[in-house]
């Protein structure tokens, strides 16, 4: 059975601060992707990144980074100095035959 | 291009009412699904298509019905709508299938009293 946890129900931070966003994922697959979603106070669904099972290797895109680690079944999310506009629902997903969403980490950035 | 798009965006229905949320995508992808999303509990997959005439059930699928006749299509019917049904519905489709980038819709708030 495929499980995804994000054990942060909901994280508030200072403006500037650095963020992290756990996600634990549990596959018995050998091949599978990882997602990482958006959804802002707006309401939309926004994709961000998408990691294979054989790519370990750190991803950073402008303040975001993501860390993928195989051997603790983890796909962590940072926010390097946080902005109000960041505060949004995260949701991590995980794939190996059907898509399945984690809860979600509900992040609030206060200025 | 419109993206995926659903109607209506909000609805109330009585108990035992039936209804049909519509979803419309106009990029020619073959996946679509659609989610309920609850407070606590993330998305959780209702039914999915990989395709014009097939469909699937996905974690909670009992009390709705999905055809896929067009690939365009991907409608998600309530039968007999129940207080438990209420929710905010996602249509989502994707290019490469369960692997790939979801594009989903604006959701619908569907509210059964």
């Amino acid at each position: 059975a495929q499980k995804v946890t994000q054990a942060q129900t909901e994280i508030s931070v200072v403006e500037k601060e650095d963020v992290t966003l756990d996600c634990v994922y549990e596959t018995r697959d050998t091949t599978y992707y990882l997602f990482w979603y958006k959804q802002p106070p707006s309401g939309e669904l926004v994709f961000l990144i998408r990691r294979n099972s054989f790519d370990e290797q750190n991803e950073i895109s402008g303040r975001y980074s993501w860390n993928f680690q195989k051997s603790t079944s983890s796909f962590n999310f940072t926010i390097t100095a946080s902005q109000v506009v960041d505060s949004a629902v995260y949701f991590c997903a995980l794939n190996g035959n059907k898509l399945v969403f984690g809860a979600g980490t509900i992040l609030r950035v206060k200025s | 291009n419109a993206g995926v798009t659903q109607t209506p965006k909000f609805q109330v229905l009585k108990t035992g009412q039936s209804m049909t949320l519509q979803c419309a995508q106009d990029m020619n992808h073959e996946y679509m699904s659609w989610y309920r999303q609850d407070p606590g509990m993330g998305l959780r997959l209702i039914h999915y298509s990989v395709g014009a005439g097939i469909t699937d059930q996905g974690e909670v699928p009992n009390g709705y019905n999905v055809s896929r006749s067009t690939t365009e299509d991907f409608p998600l019917r309530l039968l007999s709508a129940a207080p438990s049904q209420t929710s905010v519905y996602f249509c989502a489709s994707s290019y490469k299938g369960i692997l790939g980038e979801l594009f989903f819709g604006e959701g619908s708030r569907l509210t059964v009293l």
